[in-house]
């Protein structure tokens, strides 16, 4: 069955360190994976993508991910935090099914970055 | 660009009384749409999806259902609310093949 996890329900980061929200994912075939962010009360808001191509992939808001299909990982970076990228992230995985594209979303990982 | 819209913003509502959730799209057409709830502001439930008008799947056996009226409005709706329908609810669209979905602002919902 295809399935994402995401091992951390959350980390926390100094304000101007480098973050690492990690996902691993199971799918039969060629995996396409994505990124969201959730601020409170609000909907989900696209990062990134992987498709195929590159294995690191840039997104918005200086996010970057980086694809490693070895280890079946999709992990979620950024050089240096900024207190306004506390948020909740979510990763997820397109299932290509008839007639549409199916996504699997993680549990979700909440990124406090503190002062 | 495409823009997704959902309204009520934040609903409450008794229980046993019905529901009525809108999404509409601007700036695609034949858009695929979804309808997923969120519990307790952690994972998403896909709880419908659409290829088209009046062409409604189901992920999951529930107390609600989903609606195509148009091409680019989709419905969520329940004739009778359960507290356990409570949580924030989200719609999205995406075109076909590989892409990212693009979700609407939600509605949160308390059932009392």
């Amino acid at each position: 069955a295809q399935s994402v996890a995401q091992p951390e329900d959350q980390v926390n980061v100094a304000e101007g360190n480098p973050l690492t929200v990690k996902c691993t994912y199971s799918v039969s075939g060629n995996p396409y994976l994505f990124w969201y962010v959730q601020y409170p009360n609000r909907g989900l808001q696209f990062l990134l993508k992987y498709i195929t191509g590159d294995n690191l992939v840039k997104g918005s808001y200086g996010f970057e991910a980086e694809f490693n299909k070895s280890q079946t990982s999709f992990h979620l970076k950024k050089p240096s935090a900024l207190v306004s990228d506390s948020a909740l992230y979510f990763c997820a995985v397109s299932v290509p099914e008839s007639g549409y594209n199916k996504l699997i979303f993680g549990a979700g990982t909440r990124l406090a970055v503190h002062p | 660009s495409q823009t997704i819209h959902q309204w009520p913003a934040t609903l409450v509502q008794p229980v046993g009384s019905p529901l009525s959730l809108e999404c509409t799209v601007e700036g695609t057409s034949n858009p695929n749409l979804y309808w997923y709830r969120q519990a307790a502001g952690r994972g998403l439930q896909l709880l419908f999806y659409s290829v088209g008008i009046g062409q409604i799947s189901s992920e999951v056996p529930q107390n609600l259902s989903a609606s195509r009226p148009q091409d680019r409005q989709f419905i969520l709706s329940s004739k009778k609310l359960l507290l356990s329908d409570s949580g924030f609810y989200l719609c999205a669209h995406a075109g076909l093949g590989p892409y990212e979905q693009y979700f609407g602002p939600g509605t949160r919902l308390t059932v009392t």
